[in-house]
Protein backbone atom coordinates (compact mmCIF):
# COMPACT_ATOMS: atom_id res chain seq x y z
CA UNK A 1 0.00 0.00 0.00
CA UNK A 2 1.61 2.95 -0.80
CA UNK A 3 0.99 5.52 1.43
CA UNK A 4 2.44 8.88 -0.31
CA UNK A 5 1.17 8.67 -4.07
CA UNK A 6 3.27 11.89 -6.32
CA UNK A 7 2.49 12.88 -9.58
CA UNK A 8 3.09 12.92 -12.44
CA UNK A 9 5.49 10.50 -12.81
CA UNK A 10 7.56 12.94 -15.22
CA UNK A 11 6.95 16.53 -16.00
CA UNK A 12 9.00 19.20 -18.84
CA UNK A 13 8.48 22.87 -18.47
CA UNK A 14 10.35 25.83 -20.50
CA UNK A 15 12.85 27.93 -18.67
CA UNK A 16 10.86 30.51 -16.65
CA UNK A 17 7.49 28.48 -16.56
CA UNK A 18 6.35 26.95 -13.57
CA UNK A 19 6.75 23.50 -12.49
CA UNK A 20 3.89 21.66 -10.09
CA UNK A 21 4.51 18.46 -8.58
CA UNK A 22 1.19 17.10 -6.36
CA UNK A 23 1.17 14.25 -3.52
CA UNK A 24 -1.27 12.69 -1.75
CA UNK A 25 -1.31 11.25 1.57
CA UNK A 26 -3.48 8.46 3.66
CA UNK A 27 -1.95 8.38 6.84
CA UNK A 28 -3.37 11.34 8.71
CA UNK A 29 -0.69 10.58 11.38
CA UNK A 30 2.28 12.40 9.44
CA UNK A 31 3.07 15.59 10.57
CA UNK A 32 6.32 16.45 8.29
CA UNK A 33 6.47 16.58 4.97
CA UNK A 34 9.48 17.80 3.28
CA UNK A 35 10.38 17.23 -0.56
CA UNK A 36 13.74 16.58 -1.73
CA UNK A 37 15.62 17.03 -4.86
CA UNK A 38 18.16 14.31 -6.56
CA UNK A 39 20.43 14.55 -9.68
CA UNK A 40 21.53 11.47 -11.10
CA UNK A 41 24.18 9.36 -9.29
CA UNK A 42 23.39 11.83 -6.26
CA UNK A 43 21.56 11.36 -2.79
CA UNK A 44 18.61 13.23 -2.23
CA UNK A 45 19.14 16.67 -0.67
CA UNK A 46 16.08 18.53 1.32
CA UNK A 47 15.23 21.43 -1.15
CA UNK A 48 11.84 22.69 1.51
CA UNK A 49 9.65 20.88 4.32
CA UNK A 50 6.01 22.00 5.71
CA UNK A 51 4.04 21.14 8.76
CA UNK A 52 0.27 20.90 8.46
CA UNK A 53 -0.20 23.55 10.92
CA UNK A 54 1.05 25.82 7.93
CA UNK A 55 -0.89 26.40 4.65
CA UNK A 56 1.91 27.81 2.38
CA UNK A 57 5.60 28.21 2.95
CA UNK A 58 7.76 29.56 0.59
CA UNK A 59 11.47 29.71 -0.12
CA UNK A 60 13.34 31.60 -3.05
CA UNK A 61 11.68 30.07 -5.91
CA UNK A 62 9.99 26.94 -4.44
CA UNK A 63 7.20 27.08 -2.23
CA UNK A 64 5.14 24.10 -0.77
CA UNK A 65 1.39 24.52 -0.51
CA UNK A 66 -0.61 22.55 1.91
CA UNK A 67 -4.23 21.28 2.12
CA UNK A 68 -4.73 19.35 5.37
CA UNK A 69 -8.39 18.95 4.36
CA UNK A 70 -7.88 17.30 1.01
CA UNK A 71 -4.69 15.47 2.87
CA UNK A 72 -2.38 17.04 -0.25
CA UNK A 73 0.33 19.05 -0.61
CA UNK A 74 2.46 20.29 -3.62
CA UNK A 75 5.67 21.79 -4.65
CA UNK A 76 5.45 24.64 -6.72
CA UNK A 77 9.58 25.83 -8.69
CA UNK A 78 8.70 29.51 -10.05
CA UNK A 79 10.61 30.71 -13.04
CA UNK A 80 11.82 27.07 -13.40
CA UNK A 81 15.74 26.94 -14.71
CA UNK A 82 17.23 24.55 -16.53
CA UNK A 83 19.64 23.65 -13.50
CA UNK A 84 16.71 22.80 -11.84
CA UNK A 85 16.47 19.79 -13.82
CA UNK A 86 16.16 16.60 -11.21
CA UNK A 87 14.21 14.27 -9.67
CA UNK A 88 12.18 15.48 -7.12
CA UNK A 89 10.52 13.01 -4.08
CA UNK A 90 8.23 13.94 -1.45
CA UNK A 91 7.92 12.39 1.72
CA UNK A 92 6.37 12.25 4.82
CA UNK A 93 6.78 11.42 8.23
CA UNK A 94 5.03 10.75 11.71
CA UNK A 95 6.32 12.43 14.79
CA UNK A 96 8.91 15.15 14.85
CA UNK A 97 12.27 15.49 16.57
CA UNK A 98 14.40 12.12 15.86
CA UNK A 99 11.79 10.14 14.50
CA UNK A 100 13.92 10.02 11.00
CA UNK A 101 11.87 7.40 9.33
CA UNK A 102 10.44 8.67 6.13
CA UNK A 103 8.09 7.30 3.57
CA UNK A 104 8.68 8.77 0.01
CA UNK A 105 6.87 9.55 -3.17
CA UNK A 106 7.75 7.95 -6.22
CA UNK A 107 9.11 10.89 -7.72
CA UNK A 108 8.82 13.18 -10.76
CA UNK A 109 11.58 13.71 -12.71
CA UNK A 110 11.50 17.26 -13.90
CA UNK A 111 13.19 19.11 -17.36
CA UNK A 112 13.37 22.20 -18.09
CA UNK A 113 14.35 22.49 -21.23
CA UNK A 114 16.65 25.77 -22.21
CA UNK B 1 25.29 21.96 7.38
CA UNK B 2 25.47 18.64 8.47
CA UNK B 3 27.40 16.30 6.16
CA UNK B 4 27.18 12.29 5.69
CA UNK B 5 29.74 10.66 3.56
CA UNK B 6 29.86 7.38 2.00
CA UNK B 7 32.25 5.61 1.11
CA UNK B 8 33.11 3.80 -1.89
CA UNK B 9 30.92 6.08 -4.02
CA UNK B 10 30.89 3.14 -6.76
CA UNK B 11 32.21 -0.23 -6.52
CA UNK B 12 31.84 -3.18 -9.05
CA UNK B 13 32.68 -6.77 -7.40
CA UNK B 14 32.25 -10.79 -8.70
CA UNK B 15 29.28 -12.57 -7.93
CA UNK B 16 29.86 -14.34 -5.02
CA UNK B 17 31.86 -12.04 -3.20
CA UNK B 18 30.86 -9.40 0.07
CA UNK B 19 31.20 -6.04 -0.13
CA UNK B 20 30.81 -3.51 2.30
CA UNK B 21 29.97 -0.03 2.82
CA UNK B 22 30.46 2.82 5.21
CA UNK B 23 28.33 5.54 5.84
CA UNK B 24 29.91 8.42 8.07
CA UNK B 25 28.63 11.97 9.55
CA UNK B 26 31.58 13.99 9.52
CA UNK B 27 30.40 16.41 11.91
CA UNK B 28 28.00 15.48 14.11
CA UNK B 29 26.98 12.34 15.99
CA UNK B 30 24.51 10.25 14.76
CA UNK B 31 22.28 8.38 16.99
CA UNK B 32 20.06 7.13 13.81
CA UNK B 33 21.16 5.68 10.48
CA UNK B 34 18.92 4.79 7.74
CA UNK B 35 20.30 2.36 4.70
CA UNK B 36 17.75 2.96 1.52
CA UNK B 37 17.76 1.07 -1.67
CA UNK B 38 17.37 2.59 -5.00
CA UNK B 39 16.33 1.21 -8.70
CA UNK B 40 16.79 2.90 -11.98
CA UNK B 41 14.18 5.77 -11.88
CA UNK B 42 12.70 4.61 -8.86
CA UNK B 43 11.60 5.87 -5.16
CA UNK B 44 14.18 5.05 -2.27
CA UNK B 45 13.10 1.97 -0.44
CA UNK B 46 14.04 2.23 3.42
CA UNK B 47 16.25 -1.55 4.29
CA UNK B 48 16.73 -0.85 7.77
CA UNK B 49 17.09 1.10 10.63
CA UNK B 50 20.17 1.11 12.96
CA UNK B 51 20.75 2.67 16.16
CA UNK B 52 24.12 3.47 17.56
CA UNK B 53 25.12 0.06 19.94
CA UNK B 54 21.80 -2.15 18.93
CA UNK B 55 20.47 -4.27 16.46
CA UNK B 56 19.37 -2.61 13.33
CA UNK B 57 15.09 -2.91 12.80
CA UNK B 58 15.31 -4.38 9.08
CA UNK B 59 11.45 -3.74 7.16
CA UNK B 60 9.65 -6.61 5.82
CA UNK B 61 11.06 -8.35 3.17
CA UNK B 62 15.26 -7.54 3.79
CA UNK B 63 17.40 -10.58 4.39
CA UNK B 64 19.21 -9.74 7.42
CA UNK B 65 21.49 -12.04 6.73
CA UNK B 66 22.24 -10.88 3.47
CA UNK B 67 22.86 -7.29 4.43
CA UNK B 68 24.58 -7.03 7.09
CA UNK B 69 24.49 -3.13 9.33
CA UNK B 70 26.87 -2.33 11.89
CA UNK B 71 26.30 0.72 13.87
CA UNK B 72 29.18 0.47 16.29
CA UNK B 73 29.85 4.52 16.66
CA UNK B 74 27.99 7.29 16.56
CA UNK B 75 29.62 8.58 13.39
CA UNK B 76 29.82 5.31 11.54
CA UNK B 77 27.50 2.32 10.12
CA UNK B 78 28.62 -0.12 7.73
CA UNK B 79 26.08 -2.01 5.63
CA UNK B 80 27.95 -5.53 3.99
CA UNK B 81 26.62 -7.04 1.32
CA UNK B 82 27.13 -10.71 1.44
CA UNK B 83 27.12 -13.03 -1.09
CA UNK B 84 26.16 -10.46 -3.38
CA UNK B 85 24.37 -12.12 -6.84
CA UNK B 86 23.39 -9.18 -10.25
CA UNK B 87 20.12 -8.81 -8.45
CA UNK B 88 21.99 -6.76 -5.63
CA UNK B 89 23.10 -4.50 -8.09
CA UNK B 90 21.54 -1.36 -7.14
CA UNK B 91 22.38 2.31 -5.34
CA UNK B 92 22.64 2.57 -2.00
CA UNK B 93 21.89 5.29 0.42
CA UNK B 94 22.39 6.10 3.78
CA UNK B 95 21.15 8.89 6.07
CA UNK B 96 21.67 10.23 9.42
CA UNK B 97 20.08 12.15 12.29
CA UNK B 98 21.66 13.04 15.26
CA UNK B 99 18.38 13.42 17.19
CA UNK B 100 18.53 16.99 17.79
CA UNK B 101 17.50 18.37 14.62
CA UNK B 102 14.45 18.05 12.32
CA UNK B 103 16.53 16.25 9.57
CA UNK B 104 18.04 13.63 8.74
CA UNK B 105 21.14 14.01 5.74
CA UNK B 106 21.63 11.89 3.58
CA UNK B 107 24.85 10.66 2.06
CA UNK B 108 25.71 10.54 -1.69
CA UNK B 109 24.80 7.18 -2.46
CA UNK B 110 27.01 3.88 -3.31
CA UNK B 111 26.19 2.48 -6.90
CA UNK B 112 27.15 -1.12 -6.61
CA UNK B 113 27.25 -3.20 -9.83
CA UNK B 114 27.68 -7.05 -9.37
CA UNK B 115 28.79 -8.81 -12.35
Amino acid sequence: QQQVKQSPQSLIVQKGGISIINCAYENTAFDYFPWYQQFPGKGPALLIAIRPDVSEKKEGRFTISFNKSAKQFSLHIMDSQPGDSATYFCAARVGGGSNYKLTFGKGTLLTVNP
Amino acid sequence: GAVVSQHPSRVICKSGTSVKIECRSLDFQATTMFWYRQFPKKSLMLMATSNEGSKATYEQGVEKDKFLINHASLTLSTLTVTSAHPEDSSFYICSAGDGLNTEAFFGQGTRLTVV
